[in-house]
């Protein structure tokens, strides 16, 4: 079965570091580029970062700029968020999401095809 | 940075009514849009991408239409499993997210 599964969660003190982990399933991670994503209780989805398949390209939010980095370790078939300098606000429910395409003329349309299941960071005192 | 709205942020529907959900774009994204459906405790899922294109899998109820800045998610006949909470997404430039559709039961 294709999937993704993400590890790495927990409670974690302000200002305290994490890093967040996604394996996949039934397919190889090194064919797509990756994304995480994040949902604070009760509220909407946030785009965090994105990196490309071989980690020539990363994006972060201005939310997380300088203090989350996403990356990726083809060989070990893995995904990764190392988050530093955790606040309050960056509590939230973590999934990562597999970036699919499709090819249109000119166009290149981008979509998460496939999410895990996620993994809750508490960030508290 | 794109911002994405999405009207109305609720609504009450039946089993049966015809539901449509619209977002709009700050900026134009052409087709750059899509829809995804989130039940509660669940991560969400894909229905519609590049605007208008059903994703493998989805019921042929759900359908997407617009280009530009304006967009909408039609569900033609709501059944009690779409009773959700309904995301729109550009993917223009980098990845937004609309602030959410939850639709519930009449």
């Amino acid at each position: 079965e294709v999937q993704l599964a993400e590890s790495g969660g927990g409670l974690v003190r302000p200002g305290g570091s994490l890093r967040l982990s996604c394996t996949p399933s039934g397919f190889n991670l090194s064919d797509y580029n990756m994304n995480w994503v994040r949902q604070s209780p009760g509220k909407g989805l946030e785009w965090v970062s994105y990196i490309s398949r071989r980690s020539g390209t990363t994006y972060h939010a201005d939310s997380v700029k300088g203090r989350f980095t996403i990356s990726r370790d083809n060989a070990e078939n893995s995904l990764y968020l190392q988050m530093n300098s955790l606040r309050a606000e960056d509590t939230a429910v973590y999934y990562c999401a597999r970036d699919s395409s499709l090819q249109s003329g000119y166009d290149k349309y981008f979509y998460f095809d496939l999410w895990g299941r996620g993994t809750l960071v508490t960030v508290s005192s | 940075d794109i911002q994405m709205t999405q009207s109305p942020s609720s609504l009450s529907a039946s089993v049966g009514d015809r539901v449509t959900i619209t977002c709009r774009a700050s900026q134009t994204i052409k087709s750059y849009l899509n829809w995804y459906q989130q039940k509660p405790g669940k991560a969400p899922k894909l229905l519609i991408y590049a605007a208008s294109s059903l994703q493998s899998g989805v019921p042929s109820r759900f359908s997407g239409s617009g280009s530009g800045t304006d967009f909408t998610l039609t569900i033609s006949s709501l059944q009690p499993e779409d009773f959700a909470t309904y995301f729109c997404q550009q993917s223009y430039s980098l990845r937004t997210f609309g602030q959410g559709t939850k639709v519930e039961i009449k």
